[in-house]
């Protein structure tokens, strides 16, 4: 069966440092990956996705970036956190396109930025 | 420009009774819906989803409606039990972007004993 696996589940960062949030998939080869945000008040909103290793998209501009190093691999990472960061973050990863379009999610993170 | 929206922030029910979720959708391009049940603190999980050649999708307790003139998907989930209390939220697919999902901000349901 398929499982991902998403960490940490908290995090506690000062504005301006650094941010690393991974994500791995198992069970399931070549799945679409994404990162989604929660912000307070707001729905689910997708910031990345990618079809294949090292292939990103970005959906909204912002002050972060994502990578895929391997196939089961994403990254969400940012050189200089700000505020207007926090939120709860969520990956997640779907069959590619096909009869099924159900994305399965991590238990996300819980960033805040002070 | 929300394409996917769920206008009640949050809804109470009764234990026993029925809960009905709504969702509104502005983009035609939209052929595939689905809900998801998020409690706090913790990821979404897949309920339950309809494609856009079907009216109507049962799966125990839940069913989903779609009415594709009116852009609009519903949620019924009877009887509501305790453990159905969270948030909902309604997404969308094959809108013309990438394949992610489209959400919207959801609903908090609230089962009353």
């Amino acid at each position: 069966s398929q499982t991902i696996h998403q960490w940490p589940a908290t995090l506690v960062q000062p504005v301006g440092s650094p941010l690393s949030l991974e994500c791995t998939v198992e069970g399931t080869s070549n799945p679409n990956l994404y990162w989604y945000r929660q912000a307070a008040g707001r729905g689910l909103q997708l910031l990345f996705y990618s079809v294949g290793i090292g292939q990103i998209s970005s959906e909204v501009p912002q002050n972060l970036s994502a990578s895929r190093p391997q196939d089961r691999q994403f990254i969400l990472s940012s050189k200089k956190l700000l505020l207007s960061d926090s939120g709860f973050y969520l990956c997640a990863w779907s069959v590619p396109p096909g009869f099924f379009r159900e994305a399965f999610f991590g238990q996300g993170t819980r960033l805040t930025v002070v | 420009d929300q394409q996917v929206k769920q206008n009640s922030p949050s809804l109470s029910v009764q234990e026993g009774r029925i809960s009905i979720l709504n969702c509104d959708y502005t983009n035609s391009m939209f052929d595939y819906f689905l809900w998801y049940k998020k409690y706090p603190a913790e990821g979404p999980t897949f309920l339950i989803s309809i494609s856009s050649i079907k009216d109507k999708n049962e799966d125990g307790r839940f069913t989903v409606f779609l009415n594709k003139s009116a852009k609009h998907l519903s949620l019924h989930i009877v009887p509501s039990q305790p453990g159905d209390s969270a948030v909902y939220f309604c997404a969308a697919s094959g809108g013309g972007g990438a394949d992610g999902l489209t959400f919207g901000k959801g609903t908090h349901l609230i089962i009353q004993p």
